[in-house]
Parts: structure tokens; C-alpha cells; sequence
């Protein structure tokens, strides 16, 4: 099955840190850039962070920038978001998302189900 | 960064009647380099994540029903609901997707009369 499945959400305090992983399966990993997308309960989608096929390029939010890095381990299938100095308002589902497979595809095609962040004292 | 301006935020509409929402961007989406308006849209149920609908501008995703259809080019856009089904309840988002921040809409929530 083709699926995208996030883990690693949970409370942390602020100031703190937490890495979350996205395990992919049923395609080729290593064919698609890559995404982490955010959304704080019953609002709306904030991208965060993007990374290339081989892991060479990366961009992110100006939000999370120099707080977050995102990469990717395609010998495992899987793509991490390393989440630095948490704030409160860190406090989002975050989903990773897949981009299309062809060149400036760069919509997102398939999405996972999301982990919750908490950040609260 | 460029900024999508969805409206209305909210829409309420019978079964069966035509359900349009509008997208604004504050650049255009058109692109010299291959003609297409990196404009995509999203439905959200509750719950679930967002599912691709779609994508430039007016190419609907695979196993999308075709009373979904998209239009418009530049910085104006729309995805119009031929005739709303009860499972077409959810919160729809626009997204550009030329370039970094990838913005999206606020979301439009869209409902049965």
C-alpha cells in the first residue's frame, strides 16, 4: 500500500526538542522531494520545511528556520523533522507530504496522517 | 512570499446545487516555463489529512469524481462543485506551488444547506 505513516508527536516543554519521522512505503522514496506541512487544530495548512530527492537541497519556513531541519535516509525510507528551541506556537498536527514524481510537480500528491506536537509547560 | 486569499470563508449549499469557491494570489501562477499555473487545491475532511484534488489550475488527480473541476489562470482561480454530494462536506484550501513558502489558502469550509 502506498502510504505515508508520521510518528514522534507528543508534549514537550518549551525550549525543548523532539524529532519526528515519516515512514514511507509503496513507492519509490528516493524519486520524490518531500515535505513537512503543519496545522494547529481547526485552522489552517502552513508549510515548514522541504527537501530534495538525495537529500542535497533543503528549504523551510522563515518561522521554523535555524529551529528545524529536516532530512531524509532513503536507505531506510523515511524522512525526519529534527524540531529545536520549541515554542508554543510549534503547536500543530505536522504532516509529511509527498511531491509528484515529474519535474515541477511540485504539488503535493500524497499526504500522511500526522503527528501531534504539544508544546506546553 | 506570495499570498492566497480564499472566499468566502465559509459556504453553505444544497445537495445536488453547484458550489463554487474562488482563490486569489497576490502574483501571478502563470510560469514561462511550461505554460501552467502552479495553482493546486486540496479537500480536508475532519480528521483526516488533506487529499489532493487538483492541480494545475484545472487537471483533476486520478479518482477525482469530474463534478469537481478547476478554472481560471494569473492570480484568479476557481474550483467549482457541480452538484454538492454529502460527501463533499469539508474544508477546501488553494495552495501555490511555484516556489518556496509553498502558501496555501485560509480554507474554505463548505456545508449543506
Amino acid at each position: 500500500e502506498v502510504q505515508l505513516v508520521e510518528s514522534g508527536g507528543g508534549l514537550v516543554q518549551p525550549g525543548g526538542s523532539l524529532r519526528l519521522s515519516c515512514a514511507a512505503s509503496g513507492f519509490t522514496f528516493s524519486d520524490h522531494w518531500m515535505h513537512w506541512v503543519r496545522q494547529v487544530p481547526g485552522k489552517g495548512l502552513l508549510w515548514v520545511s522541504r527537501i530534495h530527492r538525495d537529500g542535497s537541497n533543503t528549504a523551510s519556513a522563515d518561522s521554523v528556520r535555524g529551529r528545524f531541519t529536516i532530512s531524509r535516509d532513503n536507505a531506510q525510507n523515511t524522512l525526519y523533522l529534527e524540531m529545536k528551541n520549541l515554542r508554543v506556537e510549534d503547536t500543530a498536527v505536522y504532516f509529511c507530504a509527498r511531491e509528484g514524481v515529474r519535474a515541477r510537480e511540485r504539488f503535493f500528491d500524497l499526504w500522511g496522517r500526522g503527528t501531534l506536537v504539544t508544546v506546553s509547560s | 512570499d506570495i499570498v492566497m486569499t480564499q472566499s468566502p470563508e465559509s459556504l453553505a449549499v444544497s445537495l445536488g446545487e453547484r458550489a463554487t469557491i474562488n482563490c486569489k494570489s497576490s502574483q501571478s501562477l502563470l510560469f514561462d516555463s511550461n505554460d501552467e499555473n502552479y495553482l493546486a487545491w486540496y479537500q480536508q475532511k475532519p480528521g483526516h489529512p488533506p487529499k489532493l484534488l487538483i492541480y494545475w489550475a484545472s487537471t483533476r488527480e486520478s479518482g477525482v469524481p469530474d463534478r469537481f473541476s478547476g478554472s481560471g489562470s494569473g492570480t484568479d482561480f476557481t474550483l467549482t462543485i457541480s452538484s454538492l454530494q454529502a460527501e463533499d462536506v469539508a474544508v477546501y484550501y488553494c495552495q501555490q506551488y511555484n516556489s518556496p513558502p509553498y502558501t496555501f489558502g485560509q480554507g474554505t469550509k463548505l456545508e449543506i444547506k
